[in-house]
């Protein structure tokens, strides 16, 4: 059973450009979930997304970012005219569907992008 | 707004010697807490998930206490070894999102 998949690991941008970010959640989970860490601080949360809708995305920066999980595919964070504030690492997490316990159950996460906006 | 606090913010330790690695978080009202591990470069490896009905789990030389009333729980590893130098992170679960500590890195000098 293959993890979390993510690509590109490295991603290397000019300000200005557009960045996509890809993540293949395990097999059988159908909860995708985005952190970004900046250095030196914690994994913030960013959007929470279900096939096909957007369960939660207040910590998304309102301009610039967006994500999808569509019925087919991997979910894309799509983050348009870099800037270097932007460089980060990006980790996707997936979790098997709520379990009854109330929240989500054990999250699994990817290896993550690491994005740097030069 | 839920805040997780780790202490110490790092530690090294000689070979053979218990860790003991501390979170704290704000609001006792979560579902869950998570150990990870993160590698320099990599990502985040799941250790132990303890449900808030839960008071500890184990996992080989790791366990894990959470006391929810006073918003703490206590990682601990027996006998380190280097291989167990990582950064150490503690996240709580209020319905879908992790919040997480900036983590305790960790260094097992051999």
């Amino acid at each position: 059973n293959a993890g979390v998949m993510q690509n590109p690991r490295h991603l290397v941008r000019r300000r200005g450009q557009e960045a996509r970010l890809r993540c293949s959640p395990m097999k059988g989970h159908s909860h995708v979930y985005w952190y970004r860490q900046l250095p030196e601080e914690g994994l913030k949360f960013m959007v929470y997304l279900q096939k096909e809708n957007i369960i939660d995305e207040s910590g998304m920066p309102k301009e610039r970012f967006s994500a999808e999980f569509p019925k087919e595919g991997p979910s894309i964070l799509r983050i348009q005219q870099v800037v270097r504030g932007d460089s980060a690492a990006y980790f996707c997490a997936s979790s098997p569907p709520d379990a009854g316990t109330g929240g989500l159950g054990e999250l699994f996460f990817g290896e993550g992008s690491r994005l740097t906006v030069l | 707004k839920q805040e997780v606090t780790q202490i110490p913010a790092a530690l090294s330790v000689p070979e053979g010697e218990n860790l003991v690695l501390n979170c704290s978080f704000t609001d006792s009202a979560i579902y869950n807490l998570q150990w990870f591990r993160q590698d320099p470069g990599k990502g985040l490896t799941s250790l132990l998930l303890i449900q808030s009905s839960q008071r500890e789990q184990t996992s080989g030389r790791l366990n894990a206490s959470l006391d929810k009333s006073s918003g703490r729980s206590t990682l601990y590893i027996a006998a380190s070894q280097p291989g167990d130098s990582a950064t150490y992170l503690c996240a709580v679960t209020g319905g879908y999102k992790l919040s997480f500590g900036a983590g305790t890195t960790v260094t097992v000098r051999a």
